[in-house]
């Protein structure tokens, strides 16, 4: 079975305080693809970042940095120096590619970044 | 249009009408996907479009939904016989191809009294 786990449900930080957010897939799939989005309070999902499975390298975008690890079935994201814009709901999602393409999304993690 | 459309953005409707939810994706994005997201919740997955055909429907939450993808372009959702149930935002997103990186649109807002 295909699952994405965001155990958080909310987190609380102060600006400029990091925070980092899990993300845990399932997938007996070989190949796959995992994607995080930014949900602000307007509601429209916005795209940050994609990672396929044969991709580890970690990648750093500015304040954003997400961390790829296939031993722990991992994909968790950090933001440094958080700030107010930050806050939203962040889901984590896994494209499997077998078959007909499955969409599976997390429950999501609602950040609050408080000035 | 420059990003994924929705219509409407709210629709209320009282339960056991039919409605119909329409998305306009990005043009010249092959592929055209419909989540719902229930309040709270994350987003399910209901169905995509490779072209007009849609491989799998299994995501969709019971045969009162179907989904339908003319001329490549634009799509319909329509709800037969909604319950109260059926109450969420339900997204459309399209991508370049399948698989690539999702553009969602806006939602539309769906209640039924």
């Amino acid at each position: 079975a295909q699952k994405v786990t965001q155990a958080q449900t909310e987190i609380s930080v102060v600006e400029k305080e990091d925070v980092t957010l899990d993300c845990v897939y399932e997938t007996r799939d070989t190949t796959y693809y995992l994607f995080w989005y930014k949900q602000p309070p307007s509601g429209e999902l916005v795209f940050l970042i994609r990672r396929n499975s044969f991709d580890e390298q970690n990648e750093i975008s500015g304040r954003y940095s997400w961390n790829f690890q296939k031993s722990t079935s991992s994909f968790n994201f950090t933001i440094t120096a958080s700030q107010v814009v930050d806050s939203a709901v962040y889901f984590c999602a896994l494209t499997i590619t077998s078959g007909t393409y499955k969409y599976i999304f997390g429950t999501g993690t609602r950040l609050k970044v408080l000035a | 249009g420059a990003g994924v459309s929705q219509s409407p953005s709210n629709k209320v409707t009282e339960k056991g009408k039919d409605v119909e939810l329409r998305c306009d994706p990005i043009s010249g994005h092959t592929a055209l996907y419909w989540y719902r997201q229930s309040l709270g919740q994350g987003l399910e997955f209901l169905i995509y479009f490779q072209g007009n055909s849609a491989p799998d429907k299994s995501g969709l939450p019971s045969d009162r939904f179907s989904a339908e993808r003319t001329g490549g372009s634009v799509s319909t959702l329509t709800i037969q016989r909604t319950q109260q149930e059926d109450s969420a935002v339900y997204l459309c997103a399209s991508s370049l191809y399948v698989p690539d990186t999702q553009y969602f649109g806006p939602g539309t807002r769906l209640t039924v009294l």
